[in-house]
């Protein structure tokens, strides 16, 4: 069956230490791959998307990677802040899928403390 | 500002009870999706339109129902049939209904049973 992993319901850091999620899948092959901020009682939001043959993405001190090999993603948040603390939420759209079809891991809810 | 509102924030439903949410975008978006989520878990797709007067199910779409009869709406009835309808619901829409497009979500509506 196809399944969509985040490494950790709960990950706490300090700040200033940089944050990794990670985001495993199996049984899809996705063509592209999404990350979301979700607040408590918020909608999620969304922060970058990468295709499959991009390797690497950046915004500001958000950095993502995806192997295609590993069936991986990884979410990296440099410098944290106790501003970063959230959920993340990894999506993904299977190459072939209905147009539009998202599929979403169960979120890593991010804590920075000061 | 452009965006999506759902209303109501809070909605009780008593047995036997259908009860319609309501999902508005002024972002001129073709694609518009419904998702349900449930404590620790991912979000779960209900329903999706790609173009007015056209929708299709979801991964869960026993229970509910939808309507796209104009380009900005598309609100989510929950029937009685619904038997564990208590959830966090979730609008979204894309500007096309692709993979590589992100999705701007509302700020839920959160169902209870009375």
């Amino acid at each position: 069956s196809q399944k969509i992993e985040q490494n950790s319901e709960a990950l706490n850091i300090q700040e200033g230490k940089t944050a990794t999620l990670t985001c495993n899948y199996t049984n899809y092959s996705p063509a592209y791959l999404q990350w979301y901020r979700q607040d408590p009682g918020r909608g999620p939001v969304f922060l970058l998307l990468i295709r499959e043959n991009e390797k690497e993405k950046r915004k500001e001190r958000l950095k993502v990677t995806f192997d295609t090999t590993l069936k991986q993603s990884l979410f990296h948040i440099t410098a944290s802040q106790p501003a970063d603390s959230a959920t993340y939420l990894c999506a993904l759209r299977g190459r072939g899928s209905t147009l539009g079809r998202l599929y979403f891991g169960r979120g890593t809810q991010l804590t920075v403390w000061p | 500002d452009g965006g999506i509102t759902q209303s109501p924030k809070y909605l009780f439903r008593k047995e036997g009870q259908n009860v319609t949410l309501s999902c508005e975008q002024n972002l001129n978006h073709d694609a518009m999706y419904w998702y349900r989520q449930d404590p620790g878990q991912g979000l779960r797709l209900i329903y999706y339109s790609q173009i007015v007067n056209d929708f299709q199910k979801g991964d869960i779409a026993e229970g509910y129902s939808v309507s796209r009869e104009k380009k900005e709406s598309f609100p989510l009835t929950v029937t009685s049939a619904q038997k564990n309808p208590t959830a966090f619901y979730l609008c979204a829409s894309s500007i096309v209904p692709t993979g590589n497009q992100p999705q701007h979500f509302g700020d839920g509506t959160r169902l209870s049973i009375l």
